[in-house]
């Protein structure tokens, strides 16, 4: 079992389209969560860190279950800008944070 | 504040050539990260440092890799010699903790004639 799975998508939405991500974890001692955007032929950037209540960022909200060991990513009214692949990403005690492969979406006009 | 600062942006060059890939961390950030992305494989880990100390070294592909981190501002990968197979985009990332959110370079594009 991969440590942090990802639909890879793509998720292909109208712009105004509520979009949602989820993403399952395989070690249930995870510390810390974060969701990162990388664009096209760019670096990965930080979006959110994920905590356990949920949180929310503009029309980003993210949520942890850790019973179910997922973490998923809402995004509400989709502007074509949010084009982009998103990674989760998870930390461990004692190692360097884990990559998901991350879920394309592309938003249309 | 500068971010992480990687250098050169792109570097095309023959196989079997020596290829060094330079970093500069965030100041302040005691933790350096290499990573390599492709479409095949997305981002892999391929070493990390803590205090310029090599930590975990497990995802360099084979000897032909190594990397170094002389300072607390400075850091190397260098690939000799160089294969077709090791075009990618390889990313330099620092960080405050092990477990804090890594902030990453522009990346080096690698091509590999």
């Amino acid at each position: 079992r991969k440590e942090v799975e990802q639909d890879p998508g793509p998720f292909n939405v109208p712009e105004g389209a509520t979009v949602a991500f989820n993403c399952t974890y395989s070690n249930s001692a995870s510390q810390s969560f974060f969701w990162y955007r990388q664009d096209c032929r760019k670096e990965p950037k930080l979006l959110m860190s994920v905590y356990s209540s949920g949180n929310e960022d503009g029309r980003f909200t993210a949520q942890l279950n850790r019973a179910s060991q997922y973490i998923s990513l809402l995004i509400r009214d989709s502007k074509l800008s949010d084009s982009a692949t998103y990674l989760c990403v998870v930390g461990q005690a004692g190692t360097a944070l884990i990559f998901g492969k991350g879920t394309t979406l592309s938003v249309s006009s | 504040d500068a971010g992480v600062i990687q250098s050169p942006r792109h570097e095309v060059t023959e196989m079997g050539q020596e290829v060094t890939l330079r970093c500069k961390p965030i100041s302040g950030h005691d933790y350096l990260f290499w990573y390599r992305q492709t479409m095949m494989r997305g981002l892999e880990l391929l070493i990390y440092f803590n205090n310029n100390v090599p930590i975990d070294d497990s995802g360099m592909p084979e000897d032909r890799f190594s990397a170094k981190m002389p300072n607390a501002s400075f850091s190397t990968l260098k690939i000799q010699p160089s294969e077709p197979r090791d075009s990618a985009v390889y990313f330099c990332a620092s960080s405050w903790g092990q477990a804090q959110p890594q902030h990453f370079g522009d990346g080096t594009r690698l091509s590999i004639l």
